[in-house]
């Protein structure tokens, strides 16, 4: 399989329900960030994992929290939505270090009303 | 101040012209990128360079490492050019080489 793919595409959530969005990555790449990118702003990091351990965090709060799983896909999951959610969620996946490019997927729009 | 600066934030020019969009960083890193995001949402990887130059079809991206310096090139622009543009290190002081963004540049090239 080639590609990032990201479901859903569109999610609409009322405030304090909770969230989770999926990504599918390329096989081989052990490696996937989230980020969320706020309307007109540049996306910001989440978190990131390799090979299911996280290995970096963002300034995001404890309700935001992820998991990948051995077949290279992963999720976000956002606990007690709040308005200020409302975002594009993005995820980038690599199948190594710093010498590989990354490889995004279209993005989830989370809208909470 | 962010560690990654684009300019300018928006940019309008006429079809054929030369497009120049900067990006400047104030950390170490191991590779610069280059991003191109259109109204839908989606990013695609247009360049990774850690050093000299890299040219793809119209497009053209820089590094100067000694400046902390990269740039981004559209020769013969085209309204389908049009989207925004980012730039994003990989400080070469996380473990993980997470992605530090620019704000972007909104492009928009008329017919």
């Amino acid at each position: 399989e080639t590609g990032v793919t990201q479901s859903p595409t569109h999610l609409i959530k009322t405030r304090g329900q909770q969230v989770t969005l999926r990504c599918s990555s390329q096989s081989g790449h052990n490696t996937v960030s989230w980020y969320q990118q706020a309307l007109g702003q540049g996306p910001q990091f989440i978190f990131q994992y390799y090979r299911e351990e996280e290995n970096g965090r963002g300034n995001f709060p404890p309700r935001f929290s992820g998991l990948q799983f051995p077949n290279y896909s992963s999720e976000l999951n956002v606990n007690a939505l709040e308005l200020d959610d409302s975002a594009l969620y993005l995820c980038a996946s690599r199948a190594g270090g710093a010498g590989y490019g990354y490889t995004f997927g279209s993005g989830t729009r989370l809208t909470v009303v | 101040k962010n560690e990654v600066e684009q300019s300018p934030q928006n940019l309008t020019a006429q079809e054929g012209e030369f497009i120049t969009i900067n990006c400047s960083y104030s950390v170490g890193i191991s590779a610069l990128h280059w991003l191109q995001q259109h109204p839908g949402g989606g990013i695609v990887s247009l360049f990774m360079l850690s050093s000299g130059k890299k040219k793809h079809g119209r497009l053209i991206a820089t590094i100067n490492i000694q400046e902390k310096h990269s740039s981004l090139h559209i020769t013969a622009s085209h309204p389908r050019d049009s989207a925004v543009y980012i730039c994003a290190a990989s400080p070469n002081n996380n473990a993980g080489n997470m992605l530090t963004f620019g704000g972007g540049t909104r492009l928009m090239v008329k017919p």
